[in-house]
């Protein structure tokens, strides 16, 4: 069964501090990892792939595919990091999307 | 406008009433979903489609309806409104089922109160 799972559905940090979403996902396949991430008030918006393998607003992550995790991490939060992120995972045998429970990062000053 | 768009943005029913929520996409992509958004339960699959005339249900659709018949439309609707079927809607759109360029645009959201 297809599933991802995000295990914090909140997670506080200071300023400055490392930052890591945790993700696990279960996929009887190759994977198509995806973070997006909703800004109140507005649309969810991809934040990164994992094939890409890129670093978008300081954020990346690694598909580890022995723990089948994908965390995103940032060595540095910063207040505008404060938003809804979601893992998603992308069937490529029947472009079913799903997403995770979704984890709030709340950056304090 | 060119993107995806939702409407209405908010709505209010009664129980038992039928209710229809528009999906309007301008790219011409292939694929359309539909997702609840609820607290503790984050995004989950209502329905979905590969193209026009193709549908499949995802990991919620009971209660709900679906229909595309055309690609730039993909109306969801409720055929008979519960209270637990108050939710913020959000409809989707992306280009290809495989490859890298699987990114998923998504509209604005509809919220949904069923009193």
């Amino acid at each position: 069964a297809q599933r991802v799972t995000q295990p914090e559905k909140l997670l506080s940090v200071f300023k400055g501090a490392p930052v890591e979403l945790k993700c696990n996902y279960s996929y009887s396949g190759s994977p198509e990892l995806f973070w997006y991430v909703q800004y109140s008030r507005q649309r969810l918006q991809l934040l990164l792939r994992h094939i890409s393998r890129e670093s978008i607003k300081g954020f990346t992550a690694d598909l580890n595919k022995g723990e089948t995790s994908f965390h995103l991490k940032k060595p540095f939060a910063q207040e505008e990091d404060s938003a809804m992120y979601y893992c998603a995972l992308h069937s490529g045998n029947t472009g079913k999307l799903i997403f995770g429970q979704g984890t709030t990062l709340q950056v304090k000053p | 406008d060119a993107g995806i768009t939702q409407s209405p943005r908010y709505k209010i029913t009664e129980t038992g009433r039928q209710v229809t929520l528009m999906c309007h996409q301008t790219w011409s992509h292939s694929y359309m979903f539909w997702y609840r958004q609820d607290l503790g339960h984050g995004l989950r699959l209502i329905y979905y489609s590969a193209a026009a005339d193709i549908t499949d249900k995802g990991e919620v659709p009971d209660g709900y309806v679906v229909s595309r018949s055309k690609t730039e439309n993909f109306p969801l609707t409720l055929e008979s409104a519960t209270r637990s079927q108050t939710s913020v809607y959000f409809c989707a759109s992306s280009v290809s089922r495989t490859g890298g360029n699987t990114e998923a645009f998504f509209g604005q959201g509809t919220r949904l109160t069923v009193v």
